[in-house]
This record gives C-alpha cells, sequence and structure tokens, in this order.
C-alpha cells in the first residue's frame, strides 16, 4: 500500500515570489509521482510526471519538482508565481507493480497574492 | 485531440430521477475511470474499465451505474441518488490501466 502526505494545506504567497510544495510518500515498492493542478470550478490537468530516469522533473506553466528517493518526496516548486496559479495542487502516487491505483495527497491550495 | 469530454457541466436532480453522465476521449486510450469528488477533497476512484470491460469497482452502490459502450465513451447511470451524492464527477482515461490519467472538466452533479 501507498500514501501520499502534503505537509501544507495552504500555502499564500505573493506575486513573482518563489514556492515550494511539499510532498512525501510512502510504498514498499517503486513508484511513479505526479503533480495535478486544479483550478476553481474544473477538472484536474496534469503539471509533471516522475517515471524513471532524471530526478529533476520539468513540467507545465514553469513548475518543476525533484525526485528524492532517500527522503521519499517529490516537491513542486516555481520559481516565480503568478495570479493565475492559483490553485489547488494535488500529489499524487501509484507504485510499478498496481494497474490502478493512483494514490492522491490531500492538496494544497496556493493562493497567489497581488 | 487530446482532450477528455464530459457532458453536462451541471447537472440538478430530485431523488427520485434518472440522468446520466457522459465522458468521451478520441485519443484511443484503453482504460477509463470515474471519480467523485466532494469539495476540498482529492479524487476518489468509483469504477475504472480496462479494454471496454469493468474492472474495478470500488464498493460504490448501486444507485451508479457505469457503462462502456465502446472504446471512446463511457456513462455513468444515475438513479435515486441520495443529497450526500452531490459532488464533482469526473472522468479520466489513460492510454493503458495503470498509466498517468488525463481527467475531463467534471460535471458538478446537485441532488436535491
Amino acid at each position: 500500500a501507498q500514501s501520499v502526505t502534503q505537509l501544507d494545506s495552504q500555502v499564500p504567497v505573493f506575486e513573482e515570489a518563489p514556492v515550494e510544495l511539499r510532498c512525501n510518500y510512502s510504498s514498499s515498492v517503486s513508484v511513479y509521482l505526479f503533480w495535478y493542478v486544479q483550478y476553481p470550478n474544473q477538472g484536474l490537468q496534469l503539471l509533471l510526471k516522475y517515471l524513471s530516469g532524471s530526478t529533476l522533473v520539468k513540467g507545465i506553466n514553469g513548475f518543476e519538482a525533484e525526485f528524492n528517493k532517500s527522503q521519499t518526496s517529490f516537491h513542486l516548486r516555481k520559481p516565480s508565481v503568478h495570479i493565475s496559479d492559483t490553485a489547488e495542487y494535488f500529489c499524487a502516487v501509484s507504485d510499478r507493480g498496481s494497474n490502478y491505483k493512483l494514490t492522491f495527497g490531500k492538496g494544497t491550495l496556493l493562493t497567489v497574492n497581488p | 485531440d487530446t482532450e477528455v469530454t464530459q457532458t453536462p457541466k451541471h447537472l440538478v436532480m430530485g431523488m427520485t430521477n434518472k440522468k446520466s453522465l457522459k465522458c468521451e476521449q478520441h485519443m484511443g486510450h484503453r482504460a477509463m475511470y470515474w471519480y467523485k469528488q466532494k469539495a476540498k477533497k482529492p479524487p476518489e476512484l468509483m469504477f475504472v474499465y480496462s479494454y471496454e470491460k469493468l474492472s474495478i469497482n470500488e464498493s460504490v452502490p448501486s444507485r451508479f451505474s457505469p457503462e462502456c459502450p465502446n472504446s471512446s465513451l463511457l456513462n455513468l447511470h444515475l438513479h435515486a441518488l441520495q443529497p450526500e451524492d452531490s459532488a464533482l464527477y469526473l472522468c479520466a482515461s489513460s492510454q493503458q490501466p495503470g498509466q498517468w490519467r488525463f481527467f475531463g472538466p467534471g460535471t458538478r452533479l446537485t441532488v436535491l
């Protein structure tokens, strides 16, 4: 079984500031890792994914994440946020042996203020 | 075409009504999913279809009935719902079962 912990339920930041959204996972097997974004009243959009290879993953909208196996973390970062980045961000994990189970964290609400 | 579409966007129904939600993708994906999302919560998996066959039912009440008429379409038939079933219903697809999901915009369901 796997689990995902998003350490912050809310993160307020000012426009053009850097941001880091934290995600830790636990699993007894190797995993795939994902970040999804959900804008108000919309579905989920895949921001980026880690499947294998380079531990630094670049996604859409200037976001990137780093897979750290020893710390079982997959933190999401952006060097300079915009008002339009205000959204709910979900970290998710699926283990490489499971065909169906995608486990989500509880989400982090990023609010970018002017 | 790289998207999952869902209709309707909003649906209000009474507890005795029968309605259906529709999901469509034209990416050639062979797995399709229904999720339920309550406010300020992550999505919860309801059903998985793999190669047009129901492969996972996460103990969903029988008042929700999924159907996969073909590889591009996924329906969710609703009957005798309860007010607590009000939620955002998300459809998703993936190229193969277990791969990353592409989500649709969802149907916002309100049960009166």
